[in-house]
């Protein structure tokens, strides 16, 4: 079993529609990132929270560290959003640990 | 764009033959992580170099070594390739030794396919 666990694995929307994506880990941590990664392999650092919510735009990441789980809302979402989602946990090696990944593509 | 750039961008190598990959830094970042992340997989840490020094090891075997030069920028090199090491490789920088808890800035990778 992966220690960080993402759901759904392929996500397809309508544009406008509102995403979740939903993030649980198994190990201690200090922190929790949401990355992006378009195809071609790009990977932008979206946030990194410890806890409590945080809103960037249409984004915001929400985090239960008591829960051991994160989610990541994408309001009014739109084509270009298109991506995969990576949540990665901060372990006790303080090395990045990363989940497989949520594909998302929204359609207009 | 990040500013951590990495070359090449494409690479085909054969079994047994040996790689090297680089990545520049973002300028005033003195560490560079490094991930292998194969196909519809998350990536996984290879190790990490902090200041020319490595500070840190994925369950990764010793044919994976790498560098950090005075200036920050990094090579990972691979010897005896295997099939399995077909994979897109990430560099990442960051600006302390606070690991992870650093906001990391991602390459774009090296695709690399072993045949």
């Amino acid at each position: 079993k992966n220690e960080v666990e993402q759901s759904p694995q392929n996500l397809t929307a309508q544009e406008g529609e509102f995403i979740t994506i939903n993030c649980s880990y198994s190990v201690g941590i200090s922190a929790l990132h949401w990355l992006q990664q378009h195809p071609g392999g790009g990977i932008v650092s979206l946030f990194m929270l410890s806890s409590g919510k945080k809103k960037h735009g249409r984004l915001i990441a929400t985090i239960n560290i008591q829960e051991k789980h994160s989610s990541l809302h994408i309001t009014a979402s739109h084509p270009r959003d298109s991506a995969v989602y990576i949540c990665a946990v901060i372990g006790n090696t303080d090395k990045l640990i990363f989940g497989t990944g949520t594909r998302l593509q929204v359609f207009p | 764009e990040t500013g951590v750039t990495q070359s090449p961008t494409h690479l085909i190598k054969t079994r047994g033959q040996q790689v090297t990959l680089r990545c520049s830094s973002q300028s005033g970042h003195n560490t560079v992580s490094w991930y292998q992340q194969a196909l519809g997989q998350g990536p996984q840490f290879i190790f990490q170099y902090y200041r020319e020094e490595e500070n840190g090891r994925g369950n990764f075997p010793p044919r994976f070594s790498g560098l950090q030069f005075p200036n920050y920028s990094s090579e990972l090199n691979v010897n005896a390739l295997e099939l399995d090491d077909s994979a897109l490789y990430l560099c990442a920088s960051s600006s302390g030794l606070a690991g992870a808890a650093d906001t990391q800035y991602f390459g774009p990778g090296t695709r690399l396919t072993v045949l």
